[in-house]
C-alpha cells in the first residue's frame, strides 16, 4: 500500500531556480528516502535521512524531515535542465514480517526548461 | 560493482508463454526485491528475498512465481500473464532488509503482455 504523498504533483521551473518537493507519510517510520527516475526507466537512490535525523544535505540536494507532522521535503538548488524526471519519496518501515519494507509515494514530475 | 543488472531490457510475450526475468548484483547484499510500475504511478512491491528467502510476497497472483537461486541472482518466472500486467518490472537489493540502508535498483524490464 502506498504511504508517501508528493505534493505538487508536477512542477515547473526555469533553470537556475530552487525546484522544492514534499512528501507526507503515514505510520511511523525508520528512514524516508528519496529516488529519481528518468523517463520510466530505472530508480536511482539520492539520498536517506533516518527517523532521528531533522537535516541532511548531498551537494545540491538538501532533505528535511519533521517526524511530528509526518512530513519531508526535498530541496535542489540552482536547478539544471539534467534534473527534469520524475522524484520520488520513499519510507522504509517495519512490515507485519518483522522486516522493513519500501514504500513509495506517488511522486513530483519535475520539468526545468532551459 | 555498484549495480543490479536486469535482462532482458523489454519483453513481449503472449497470454499463453513462458518466460524468466532476470535480476543481478554482485555488491554482497542479502536482500533482493521485485517492484512492479505501471505508467505515471509508483512502484509497488511483489516480493522481497531476505538471505535467499522469500520473506514478503504481497499477495501477487500465482502466474508470477518468484525464485532465488543463490545471494546474486533473482528471476521472476511469468506464465500465463494477462495483458493488464504489462509494466516495467523493477529489482532492487540493499544490504539487509533492516532498514538502515538506500536500495539499488536495476534499469527494469518493460513487458508488453499481448
Amino acid at each position: 500500500s502506498q504511504q508517501g504523498e508528493e505534493d505538487p504533483q508536477a512542477l515547473s521551473i526555469q533553470e537556475g531556480e530552487n525546484a522544492t518537493m514534499n512528501c507526507s507519510y503515514k505510520t511511523s517510520i525508520n528512514n524516508l528516502q528519496w529516488y529519481r527516475q528518468n523517463s520510466g526507466r530505472g530508480l536511482v537512490h539520492l539520498i536517506l535521512i533516518r527517523s532521528n535525523e531533522r537535516e541532511k544535505h548531498s551537494g545540491r540536494l538538501r532533505v528535511t524531515l519533521d517526524t511530528s507532522k509526518k512530513s519531508s521535503s526535498l530541496l535542489i538548488t540552482a536547478s539544471r535542465a539534467a534534473d527534469t524526471a520524475s522524484y520520488f519519496c520513499a519510507t522504509d518501515g517495519a512490515s507485519g514480517a518483522g522486516s522493513y519494507q519500501l514504500t513509495f509515494g506517488k511522486g513530483t514530475k519535475l520539468s526545468v526548461i532551459p | 560493482d555498484t549495480e543490479v543488472t536486469q535482462t532482458p531490457k523489454h519483453l513481449v510475450m503472449g497470454m499463453t508463454n513462458k518466460k524468466s526475468l532476470k535480476c543481478e548484483q554482485h555488491m554482497g547484499h542479502r536482500a533482493m526485491y521485485w517492484y512492479k510500475q505501471k505508467a505515471k504511478k509508483p512502484p509497488e512491491l511483489m516480493f522481497v528475498y531476505s538471505y535467499e528467502k522469500l520473506s514478503i510476497n504481497e499477495s501477487v497472483p500465482s502466474r508470477f512465481s518468484p525464485e532465488c537461486p543463490n545471494s546474486s541472482l533473482l528471476n521472476l518466472h511469468l506464465h500465463a500473464l494477462q495483458p493488464e500486467d504489462s509494466a516495467l518490472y523493477l529489482c532492487a537489493s540493499s544490504q539487509d532488509t533492516l532498514g538502515a540502508y538506500g536500495y539499488t535498483f536495476g534499469s527494469g524490464t518493460r513487458l508488453t503482455v499481448v
